[in-house]
């Protein structure tokens, strides 16, 4: 069975940092980019980061841009995302997705149940 | 940045056709992604690459997209259909991926 399993979310200080895990299982990691969703509470999806397959190209949003850090171990199937400088609009649940394809422009074909963040003092 | 629009509600009768617009310049060039979420739930893909369905997403759930606007459709429409649709595409331009803000569809 296909699955991705989020890890990492939790309470945090402004300023402060954290780093998201998603564990995938059930298809070849490696083949396919993977990418980081977030939804603040009450709101719509807002596309936060993608990784290419073999982890060489990374891509952001202008919202998390020189905060946040993509990456992902495809020995270990683990997509991470890496937030500094947290601030409160970084709150919201952080889906992880897989895109159907080696590359970000596909769709996003199986999602985690996501993990929340909540920045905080 | 590329921006999506979408109709913040939609409402339906059960067995009627919903129709559920996603506006962006020159849309039509690009390819467009919709993804349901039920509340409380991860968002789900039901139609990709403008008018194609992942395997397990009934016929009832069409896509166009031509010009300034794409389209999905949801034909005979049920209560269990009721939830938030959302557009998605890659803008190339700038490298970034782009969600509409989402359409609450109501079934009456």
């Amino acid at each position: 069975e296909v699955q991705l399993l989020e890890f990492g979310g939790g309470l945090v200080q402004p300023g402060g940092s954290l780093r998201l895990s998603c564990a995938a299982s059930g298809f070849s990691f490696n083949s396919f980019a993977m990418s980081w969703v977030r939804q603040a509470p009450g709101k719509g999806l807002e596309w936060v980061s993608a990784i290419i397959g073999g982890g060489g190209s990374t891509y952001y949003a202008d919202s998390v841009k020189g905060r946040f850090t993509i990456s992902r171990d495809n020995s270990k199937n683990t997509l991470y995302l890496q937030m500094h400088s947290l601030r409160a609009e970084d709150t919201a649940i952080y889906y992880c997705g897989k895109d159907s394809g080696s590359f970000p422009y596909d769709a996003f074909d199986i999602w985690g149940q996501g993990t929340m963040v909540t920045v905080s003092s | 940045s590329y921006v999506l629009t979408q109709p913040p509600s939609v409402s339906v009768a059960p067995g009627k056709t919903a129709r559920i617009t996603c506006g962006g310049n020159n849309i039509g060039s690009k390819s467009v992604h919709w993804y349901q979420q039920r509340p409380s739930q991860a968002p789900v893909l039901v139609i990709y690459y403008d008018n194609d369905r992942p395997s397990g997403i009934p016929e009832r759930f069409s896509g166009s997209s031509s010009g300034n606007t794409a389209t999905l459709t949801i034909s005979r429409v049920e209560a269990g259909d009721e939830a938030d649709y959302y557009c998605q595409v890659w803008d190339s331009s700038s490298d970034q991926g782009v969600f509409g803000g989402g359409t609450k569809l109501t079934v009456l």
